[in-house]
């Protein structure tokens, strides 16, 4: 079966360091990946996606950046954090599965990684 | 471009009682996915269900309800009975493609569901 693991679980950063989340898959081979942020009490953003090792589309301009170094394994950086930067990640993984209605896709997420900047 | 509006953004009821969460989407394509994910205190997105947009059946999961009408852009969430443990942030999302063509889903706000005993 598939799992997906992300690490931290938690962490707190000092505004202007710098940050590295993994996001890893198993039990899958290429599948497409996503990071999204969840703000406190707000809905999700998401942030960027990967359809193959290194290739990255990114949805919101900002000081994030992610790699996609191998297959299963997406990463999230940034050199300077942000106070705005705090909030909850999850990462994201997805398959194509055939239903008696067709061939459909469905998104399964990460445990999530929460961020405190201060 | 496509929208998903939740416009609950936080309901409480007290054990047993049925509620429904809204959701009402907004897309220009003729073929799309509409999605529900529960994400409890742990913070876990947990997928409840998805639905095509060429399947307008409703559908029944114990508790859970799903009703889906193209004609009022609208793909309600339902939970019969309501338990303690249902306490939870619900989103509703909406994909206009299939997702491992790379497209994304686009999230509601969420609706904060609070069950009191």
């Amino acid at each position: 079966s598939q799992t997906i693991h992300q690490w931290p679980a938690t962490l707190v950063q000092p505004v202007g360091s710098p940050l590295s989340l993994e996001c890893t898959v198993e039990g899958t081979s290429n599948p497409n990946l996503y990071w999204y942020r969840q703000a406190a009490g707000r809905g999700l953003q998401l942030l960027f996606y990967s359809v193959g090792i290194g290739q990255i589309s990114s949805e919101v301009p900002q000081n994030l950046s992610a790699s996609r170094p191998q297959d299963r394994q997406f990463i999230l950086s940034s050199k300077k954090l942000l106070l705005s930067d705090s909030g909850f990640y999850l990462c994201a993984w997805s398959v194509l599965v055939t239903s008696p209605n067709g061939v459909m896709s469905e998104q399964f997420f990460g445990p999530g990684t929460r961020l405190t900047v201060l | 471009a496509q929208k998903v509006t939740q416009a609950q953004t936080e309901i409480s009821v007290v054990e047993k009682e049925d509620v429904t969460l809204d959701c009402v989407y907004e897309t220009r394509d003729t073929t799309y996915y509409l999605f529900w994910y529960k994400q409890p205190p742990s913070g876990e997105l947990v997928f409840l269900i998805r639905r095509n947009s060429f399947d307008e059946q409703n559908e029944i999961s114990g508790r859970y309800s799903w009703n889906f009408q193209k004609s009022t852009s609208s793909f309600n969430f339902t939970i019969t009975a309501s338990q303690v443990v249902d306490s939870a942030v619900y989103f509703c999302a909406l994909s206009e493609a299939l997702l491992d063509a790379g497209n994304m889903l686009t999230f509601g706000g969420g609706t904060r569901l609070m069950v009191k005993p």
